[in-house]
């Protein structure tokens, strides 16, 4: 089955303390992206990869970080996590660029930062 | 300034008759268009999409509608059922390109 896999689906961690949010497809999809969901703001991109060890800055990268050592798994890395960073999480997976297509989700982390 | 707006954050509408959800946007640059439903505890499930060379697209009971001069789109569900009960977002993005912006999303109650 197709599937974008984020573990773990909910998490709870104290103000400074790193975590890693793990983010698995099988689809073989080129183009991985996180975002974050907030009430009232909708999805927001939070950085982005167009192939392995090509990663880019979305529109609110501070206080994130990605990497993309191999194609099928995209890690999103909170270095020091602040309370403006509890939100709920987003991984996705497409195809590619060419011809635009949607993009896969996975089923989310909230993750709440005290 | 949000580039995508969804200016409803809810709709209420009865079964069998049709919803319209409202997506407008600022940027005269996005060319691709997509529509998602989301339930609680789900990640965003693609619907359907749209690009700019066209004005209408349909997939079964939803069809999508792009007025480009307008810099609005709208999708149409009918006729409605209780399962389509979900947050509906809307996302564009520019040279077809991956990098969706997202509204804020419009909570479509169904009611029996």
């Amino acid at each position: 089955e197709a599937q974008v896999t984020q573990n773990p689906r909910y998490l709870i961690t104290v103000t400074g303390k790193k975590l890693t949010v793990t983010c698995s497809q099988n689809m073989n999809h080129e183009y991985m992206s996180w975002y974050r969901q907030d009430p009232g703001l909708g999805l927001r991109q939070i950085y982005y990869s167009m192939n392995v060890e090509v990663t880019d800055k979305g529109d609110v990268p501070e206080g994130y970080k990605v990497s993309r050592k191999e194609k099928r798994n995209f890690p999103l890395i909170l270095e020091s996590p602040s309370p403006n960073q509890t939100s709920l999480y987003f991984c996705a997976s497409s195809q590619g660029r060419i011809g635009g297509t949607e993009a896969f989700f996975g089923q989310g982390t909230r993750l709440t930062v005290v | 300034d949000q580039q995508v707006k969804q200016n409803s954050p809810s709709l209420s509408v009865q079964e069998g008759r049709i919803s319209i959800l409202n997506c407008d946007y600022t940027n005269s640059m996005f060319d691709y268009f997509l529509w998602y439903k989301k339930y609680p505890a789900e990640g965003p499930t693609f619907l359907i999409s749209i690009s700019s060379i066209k004005d209408k697209n349909e997939d079964g009971r939803f069809t999508v509608f792009l007025n480009k001069s307008a810099k609005h789109l709208s999708l149409h569900i009918v006729p409605s059922q209780p399962g389509d009960s979900a947050v509906y977002f809307c996302a564009a993005s520019t040279d077809y390109g991956q990098n969706f912006v997202f509204g804020p999303g419009t909570r479509l109650s169904v009611l029996p």
